[in-house]
């Protein structure tokens, strides 16, 4: 089956600093990611997708970067705010299956 | 207007009960998912559904029974409660066989005591 996961559980970043999450995957056919917000007490929450044929994706203040050589993707948050603190969670796409990785618990301090 | 309602938000039974979680989705979606996250955060696939039918169950003990009477709704049972059932399960839902985005529930926190 699918292998999802992060290099570090926990990220700490001060307000207004940039924040980078990774995450490493190992089916090499997988084809569709998604990167997944999770505020305590809710679902997750869809941020931002990227397909295998594409590298790089960019949203409002959040990037996203695909490696498939070294199965290897990241999300880069601009200007992290407060409102930023949360779990974030990869998740890969393979048929009918959503997997997702372990999740980085991001702390944004003033 | 919610997309993905899950009933209740939290369920505290004690061990060896039966107990229900109900979920619905107004998208239109095909595919309907059940997850758990344990108390680490770690949100585990239990199973997926494509139009009503089951496509995943990813050793889930037979004491979970999902149930889809239509492409809306995706309700899971569980009988014989254990303790190591607690956990948050979240009911998630996608179009495409979820090559696209998921949505999902605001989760039912399970304790079972």
């Amino acid at each position: 089956g699918e292998s999802v996961g992060l290099h570090l559980p926990t990220l700490s970043v001060q307000e207004g600093d940039n924040s980078i999450i990774n995450c490493a995957y190992s089916n090499s056919a997988s084809d569709y990611f998604i990167w997944y917000k999770q505020e305590s007490g809710k679902g997750p929450q869809f941020i931002i997708d990227i397909r295998s044929n594409m590298d790089k994706r960019q949203g409002q203040r959040v990037t996203v970067l695909l490696n498939k050589t070294v199965k290897h993707l990241s999300l880069q948050i601009a200007a992290t705010q407060p409102g930023d603190s949360a779990v974030y969670f990869c998740a890969v796409n393979s048929g009918y299956a959503l997997n997702f990785g372990k999740g980085t618990s991001l702390l944004v301090t003033p | 207007d919610t997309a993905v309602s899950q009933t209740p938000k939290y369920l505290v039974t004690q061990m060896g009960n039966d107990k229900s979680i109900k979920c619905e989705q107004n998208l239109g979606h095909d595919t309907m998912y059940w997850y758990k996250q344990d108390s680490k955060k770690f949100l585990k696939i239990m199973f997926s559904y494509n139009n009503k039918e089951l496509i995943i169950n990813e050793t889930v003990p037979n004491r979970f029974s999902p149930k889809s009477p239509d492409k809306a709704h995706l309700n899971l049972h569980i009988n014989s409660l254990e303790l190591g059932d607690s956990a948050v399960y979240f009911c998630a839902s996608a179009e495409v066989g979820g090559r696209v985005e998921a949505f999902f529930g605001q989760g039912t926190r399970l304790t079972v005591v």
